[in-house]
């Protein structure tokens, strides 16, 4: 049974960094794509990034690229995203992703962990 | 503004069906069949409930189906039930690794 489990967020003010991480366990976490989704309170999920099977291959959504850097540690089964010059519209809850196969769908999601940016 | 654009609520008796609409561009759903649609109660993650379009997860009940046409897609949950109520969410691959997601339908029974 496919089990991730997202820790990391917290209150930073903006301009400061935050590293997220996510624990996977129950399936083979080298051989997927594993992706960052984040939500805004009462709004719909946004996609924020995916790092493919390997790790060499990283791509981001626009606003968050050059700020944020998704990577993972396979021999560990852990994902991360470091996050630098935080803004406040960067506050969501962040889940960890892992996609069924390439292109989609997300077909497991950890739980969550809140970042909030605020002075 | 999100990508793809949902109705903010649908609703709909017990046993009876409702369809939720999905409308993107000919770069995402025009484009690519990788569809989803996810189910998001209060307080959890979204849920995978329909992919590929059309696509059932095998714990997901029948009642839930999926289809598309042109830059539109479309989840309907038939035989209505309380359990049901949610927020619903589409997505779309949009190529060159970026994916999007509708702004989201509150579903009531009523």
């Amino acid at each position: 049974q496919v089990h991730l489990v997202d820790s990391g967020g917290g209150v930073v003010q903006p301009g400061r960094s935050l590293k997220l991480s996510c624990a996977a366990s129950g399936f083979v976490f080298g051989a997927y794509g594993m992706h960052w989704v984040r939500q805004a309170p009462g709004k719909g999920p946004e996609w924020v990034a995916v790092i493919w099977v390997g790790g060499n291959n990283k791509f981001y959504t626009k606003s968050v690229r050059g700020r944020f850097t998704i990577s993972r540690d396979d021999s560990k089964s852990m994902l991360f995203l470091q996050m630098d010059r935080l803004r406040v519209d960067d506050t969501a809850v962040y889940y960890c992703v892992k996609e069924g196969k390439p292109f989609g769908p997300f077909d497991s999601w950890g739980q969550g962990t809140l970042v909030t940016v605020s002075s | 503004q999100s990508a793809l654009t949902q109705p903010p609520s649908a609703s709909g008796s017990p046993g009876e069906s409702v369809t939720i609409s999905c409308t993107g561009t000919s770069s995402d759903i025009g484009t690519y069949n990788f569809v989803s649609w996810y189910q998001q109660f209060p307080g959890r993650a979204p849920n995978l409930v329909i992919y590929d379009v059309h696509k059932r997860p095998s714990d997901v009940p029948d009642r839930f189906s999926g289809s598309k046409s042109g830059t539109t897609a479309s989840l309907t949950v038939s035989g209505l039930q309380a359990g049901d109520e949610a927020d619903y969410y589409c997505n779309s691959y949009a190529g060159d690794n970026n994916w999007v997601f509708g702004g989201g339908t509150r579903l009531t029974v009523l």
